[in-house]
């Protein structure tokens, strides 16, 4: 059990660009979350997948914002024409549990996106 | 989902005294979660209180709920300098995923 990692750990973009992460959670872990956080604030939920199905989805998250768990492994966040608001620290997360339960969920190190 | 509110907002005190923070929600929970987040390690979780439970124990930690109330407490006792982080309560309702406030910036001076 190496822990959950994300690639890449610091990204720089210009506005208008693609950008895509990635999240590997702990192996045994069904459940996958995505946040999004800024200076000063606590981490702002973004989606979940259960497996491979993706359950929920923040009203917040834009269209610009699509995230994929292909075979419920790994997991992916594109962000679609950056913008500077984007600029932020991206956490993902796994956790164990059925559908309905709440579990401790275990953090990477996040992924931090500065949009130029 | 709902969001708890900590307090204080931010915290300083002297290596070996004890810390206490203090975590409000609004409607009914499964559980509440205490998670600590710092440069170093990022965010971290440190511990699981039941709706059932009223006080809870790991190490320097000791965690109550007063689900009457619909509050939290997180005591860190002898603290030190490694303690300093964010500090952020997760209240859980079932079936719905975390919402995490502001936190307590908490600073530990040697």
């Amino acid at each position: 059990d190496t822990g959950v990692s994300q690639d890449p750990r610091h990204k720089i973009t210009k506005r208008g660009q693609n950008v895509t992460f990635r999240c590997d959670p702990i192996s045994e872990h069904n459940r996958l979350y995505w946040y999004r956080q800024t200076l000063g604030q606590g981490p702002e939920f973004l989606t979940y997948f259960q497996n491979e199905a993706q359950l929920e989805k923040s009203r917040l998250l834009s269209d610009r914002f699509s995230a994929e768990r292909p075979k419920g492994s790994f997991s992916t966040l594109e962000i679609q024409r950056t913008e500077q608001g984007d600029s932020a620290m991206y956490l993902c997360a796994s956790s164990r549990g059925l559908v309905g339960g709440s579990y401790e969920q275990y953090f990477g190190p996040g992924t931090r996106l500065t949009v130029t | 989902s709902q969001q708890g509110e900590e307090d204080p907002q931010a915290l300083s005190i002297q290596e070996g005294e004890n810390a206490t923070m203090n975590c409000s929600y609004k409607t009914s929970i499964n559980n509440l979660q205490w998670y600590r987040q710092n440069s170093g390690r990022g965010l971290v979780h440190l511990i699981l209180i039941r709706s059932n439970e009223r006080e809870k124990h790991s190490g320097r930690l000791r965690v109550t709920l007063d689900t009457s109330k619909k509050s939290s407490s997180l005591l860190i006792t002898a603290s030190r300098a490694a303690d300093t982080a964010s500090y952020f309560c997760a209240p859980i309702e079932y079936g719905q995923n975390f919402v995490f406030g502001p936190g307590t910036r908490l600073s530990v001076l040697p």
